[in-house]
């Protein structure tokens, strides 16, 4: 079975600091991994793909088969960072499922 | 480009009523959908996907029910809404390759 488990409800760092938002996962094969941010009175949308390998607003995340992980980082925190994010996993060659994590709130602080 | 559409955008119903959520997609063809439940502290709960027309895919059972009568449509439904049914309910599109993109949603609570 597919799982996502994101272990901080809560992260709060300092404008300029870096953050990083842990991800762990559980499929015994190939997983495509997703990050999802939410800003205040925003919709859900797409940060990022492990696929694409790409950095978005600053932030990139490696995906780590032996510790089955996708944590999302970003060197240096802006406050514009504050949000809700979500990490994400879909079974490669497996059903058309996208299994969420239950989130983590990050706020910057000024 | 591609854009979804969920309606309404709030929803209060009495229990014991109806329900009927909408969503829509425009610019693609046969997309995969989804219908989720966003709860605080639990996240966001896959209720049901559909990789085509007439095909649904359940995760979690309960009082709700889901179906595709066109491509590009996806309907949740209940015959009969519980208190617990309140909630924050997500319709998305998208594939496992490229990930979810969701409409607005719709904030339901049950009275």
């Amino acid at each position: 079975a597919q799982r996502v488990t994101q272990p901080e409800k809560l992260l709060s760092v300092f404008k300029g600091a870096p953050v990083e938002l842990k991800c762990n996962y559980s499929y015994s094969g190939s997983p495509e991994l997703f990050w999802y941010v939410q800003y205040s009175r925003q919709r859900l949308q797409l940060l990022l793909r492990h696929i694409s390998r790409e950095s978005i607003k600053g932030f990139t995340a490696d995906l780590n088969k032996g510790e089955t992980s996708f944590h999302l980082k970003k060197p240096f925190a802006q406050e514009e960072d504050s949000a809700m994010y979500y990490c994400a996993l879909s079974a490669q060659g497996g059903s058309e499922k996208l299994v969420f994590g239950k989130g983590t709130k990050l706020t910057v602080n000024p | 480009s591609q854009t979804i559409h969920q309606w309404p955008a709030t929803l209060v119903q009495p229990v014991g009523s109806p329900l009927s959520l909408e969503c829509t997609v425009e610019g693609t063809s046969n997309p995969n959908l989804y219908w989720y439940r966003q709860a605080a502290g639990r996240g966001l709960q896959l209720l049901f996907y559909s990789v085509g027309i007439g095909q649904i895919s359940s995760e979690v059972p309960q009082n709700l029910s889901a179906s595709r009568p066109q491509d590009r449509q996806f309907i949740l439904s209940s015959k009969k809404l519980l208190l617990s049914d309140s909630g924050f309910y997500l319709c998305a599109w998208g594939d496992r390759a490229i990930g979810a993109f969701f409409g607005q949603g719709t904030r339901l609570t049950v009275v």
